[in-house]
């Protein structure tokens, strides 16, 4: 049972490129979260999505990114017209259908990378 | 803001010593996951609390909550080089569904 993959694992962009981050999640999870981490900094939840849904996006910057967990294929974190700030470690995690009431851990992706120069 | 707060920031020690890290969030938690990140790596889940007052051991490692499920801590007894890494504690928020993490604590270690 493969783990949960991201790609690229490592990207570049100049300022002003729109950057797309891909999450795999881990085979039968139906939920995944985007997390973004500064360095030297902790996880800052970004958005939970699950499939065709955005159940929680209220760490999302208002503009510029969004994400989607389409019915085929990864979830997709886009960010258009990327700053110098947006330059973090970005972290997919995904969490089997369970509901809340017996919450079970996240299983994060090897994240991507993000360098705007 | 922050709503759950993690001290120390950071931590070196001699190998063999002793280290704790802590957790505080201003609201109940529903439940408490602990998660270690190697440098250079991704969070690794280590373990769930979920019930006030419960302690959980995983070799030298020592877990509690809090009676009111508002703050929670990891202990290492002996530490090992292999223990190096970024500790972070997540808490559910009662009500909430997502968790929200610690800043974490970084442990380094001196041979």
């Amino acid at each position: 049972n493969a783990g949960v993959m991201q790609n690229p694992r490592h990207l570049v962009r100049r300022r002003g490129q729109e950057a797309r981050l891909r999450c795999s999640p881990m085979k039968g999870h139906s939920h995944v979260y985007w997390y973004r981490q500064l360095p030297e900094e902790g996880l800052k939840f970004m958005v939970y999505l699950q499939k065709e849904n955005i159940i929680d996006e209220s760490g999302m910057p208002k503009e510029r990114f969004s994400a989607e967990f389409p019915k085929e294929g990864p979830s997709i974190l886009r960010i258009q017209q990327v700053v110098r700030g947006d330059s973090a470690a970005y972290f997919c995690a995904s969490s089997p259908p369970e509901n809340w009431g017996s919450y079970n851990e996240q299983f994060f992706g090897p994240g991507t990378r993000l360098t705007v120069l | 803001g922050q709503q759950v707060m993690q001290i120390p920031q950071y931590q070196h020690v001699q190998e063999g010593e002793d280290f704790t890290t802590y957790c505080n969030s201003s609201t109940t938690l529903s439940n408490i996951q602990w998660y270690k990140q190697r440098p250079g790596g991704h969070p690794v889940f280590l373990i769930q609390l979920v019930k006030s007052g419960e302690v959980k051991k995983q070799k030298r490692l020592t877990f509690q909550f809090g009676e009111a499920k508002k703050n929670s801590s990891l202990h290492i007894t002996a530490t090992q080089t292999t223990d190096v890494g970024t500790y972070f504690c997540a808490g559910v928020i009662q009500g909430a569904q997502k968790l929200v993490f610690g800043q974490g604590t970084r442990l380094t270690i001196n041979p």
